[in-house]
């Protein structure tokens, strides 16, 4: 098991509304990446913060934002939800510099 | 468009046996290559990961192979046991950039007993 915690576990929200995902890095971990697994598929990065800013951006539109605060735990927002944003939402934690990323448990978002 | 192929898409094998799964990748900026292990409803968990300057690395059961020329690199499980059965990915990224991981589409192997 890694330190990296995940919250909720699993929502359900109607097309159109807005959703917040939050992630808590393992210890001493200071970089948060945000992936979206959709059923069958592998992840997909959305975008990754540092130092509290967005270190760079996969192909996901600008709906999809989020944030990081000093202790390094971050929140993924999703607004104008669509069904195709039914998916598992996976948060990652590593240390600057260093390529391993620990996963979190994700949480399973449903889109209706 | 993918940038980390992988296949089979399934795979099973009988206990004992050696599974071996393949990934492919075109970006020779890549410098990073590791397998992750997810079981159902959990997240993805680091298995073994291997550089380019390396063309084979053992982790217990689990070994990569890697052929820088051919962009190619796979996983062997030795021995393999029915608490295997999972689905396994592999993943490339670089260090120039953010370091994120891009994934293959994954497989599902099954390890009868």
């Amino acid at each position: 098991e890694t330190g990296v915690t995940q919250s909720p576990t699993h929502l359900i929200k109607t097309r159109g509304q807005q959703v917040t995902l939050r992630c808590s890095s393992q210890s001493g971990h200071n970089t948060v990446s945000w992936y979206q697994q959709a059923l069958g598929q592998g992840p997909q990065f959305i975008f990754q913060y540092y130092r509290e800013e967005e270190n760079g951006r996969g192909n996901f539109p600008p709906r999809f934002s989020g944030l990081q605060f000093p202790n390094y735990s971050s929140e993924l927002n999703v607004n104008a939800l669509e069904l195709d944003d039914s998916a598992l939402y996976l948060c990652a934690t590593s240390s600057r510099g260093l390529e391993t990323q620990y996963f979190g448990p994700g949480t399973r978002l449903l889109v209706l | 468009q993918q940038q980390v192929k992988q296949s089979p898409q399934s795979l099973i094998v009988q206990k004992g046996g050696i599974p071996i799964i393949n990934c492919a990748y075109e970006n020779t900026a890549f410098d990073y290559f590791p397998w992750y292990q997810q079981f159902p409803g959990k997240g993805p968990a680091l298995l073994i990961a291997i550089r380019p300057d390396v063309s084979e690395k053992k982790e217990g059961r689990f070994t990569i192979s890697f052929n820088k020329s051919a962009k190619q690199f796979s996983l062997h499980i030795m021995d393999s046991q029915p608490g295997d059965s999972a689905t396994y990915f592999c993943a490339a990224s670089s260090q120039t950039g953010a370091n994120n991981l891009f994934f293959g589409t994954g497989t599902r192997l099954t390890v009868i007993p």
